[in-house]
């Protein structure tokens, strides 16, 4: 079984300082990890993805975000907050691999994000 | 241009009332799924459906039904049997890569359901 967690419901920081979004996982097969952003009343947007390959990978919107298989986590930075970056932020896993999977995505329960001026 | 659109937007319904939802993706993408999304828990998985005539229960099936009859469509019943409706349902739909695995999940805009 897969799970996801999220270290705060809600975060605050001032515009220009850096955002940090925690995320750590279990999967009992390597994972498919994703974030996405959830602006109010709308659907979800993909921000980044790590499948295979290079363990840090960017994203839109100048985020980015580091696998550590270690540290089983998955967290979300992005060095300078804009005003624009206000949403809520969601981490998955997904059972991606192998022939049976159905890309069945586990969420976490979600980072409201608030930047102040 | 292409994507994943749902309709309504809002959506009121007295108590006792069946509705459905609509989800049409015109991406050409083997698998779709339904959502619940409720303040503070995250998405929820409703059901899932990786080809035609074909879907699969997810977490809280309960009260939902669906059907896959063409490959652009994934419609979603909320029974009167779903204790609480109210709620913001959300449409997705993916890709199958090769050797059976899946890409990332494309979002529609949801639709909101509120039950009087």
């Amino acid at each position: 079984a897969q799970s996801v967690t999220q270290l705060g419901s809600h975060v605050s920081v001032s515009e220009g300082a850096l955002v940090l979004l925690r995320c750590n996982y279990s999967s009992s097969v390597p994972p498919y990890l994703f974030w996405y952003v959830q602006y109010p009343n709308q659907g979800l947007q993909l921000l980044l993805k790590y499948t295979t390959g290079a363990t840090l990978v960017k994203g839109i919107n100048g985020f980015e975000a580091e696998f550590k298989k270690s540290e089983t986590s998955f967290h979300l930075t992005k060095p300078s907050a804009h005003m624009s970056d206000a949403a809520e932020y969601f981490c998955a896993v997904s059972d991606s691999r192998g022939g049976t999977s159905y890309g069945k995505l586990t969420f976490g329960q979600g980072t409201i994000l608030t930047v102040h001026p | 241009d292409g994507g994943i659109t749902q309709s309504p937007k809002y959506l009121f319904r007295k108590e006792g009332q069946n509705v459905t939802l609509s989800c049409e993706q015109n991406l050409n993408h083997d698998a779709m799924y339904w959502y619940r999304q409720d303040p503070g828990q995250g998405l929820r998985l409703i059901y899932y459906s990786q080809i035609v005539n074909d879907f699969q229960k997810g977490d809280i099936a309960e009260g939902y039904s669906v059907s896959r009859e063409k490959k652009e469509s994934f419609p979603l019943t909320v029974t009167s049997a779903q204790k609480n409706p109210t709620a913001f349902y959300l449409c997705a739909s993916s890709i199958r890569k090769g050797q059976g695995g899946y890409n990332e999940q494309f979002f529609g805009p949801g639709t909101r359901l509120t039950v009087l």
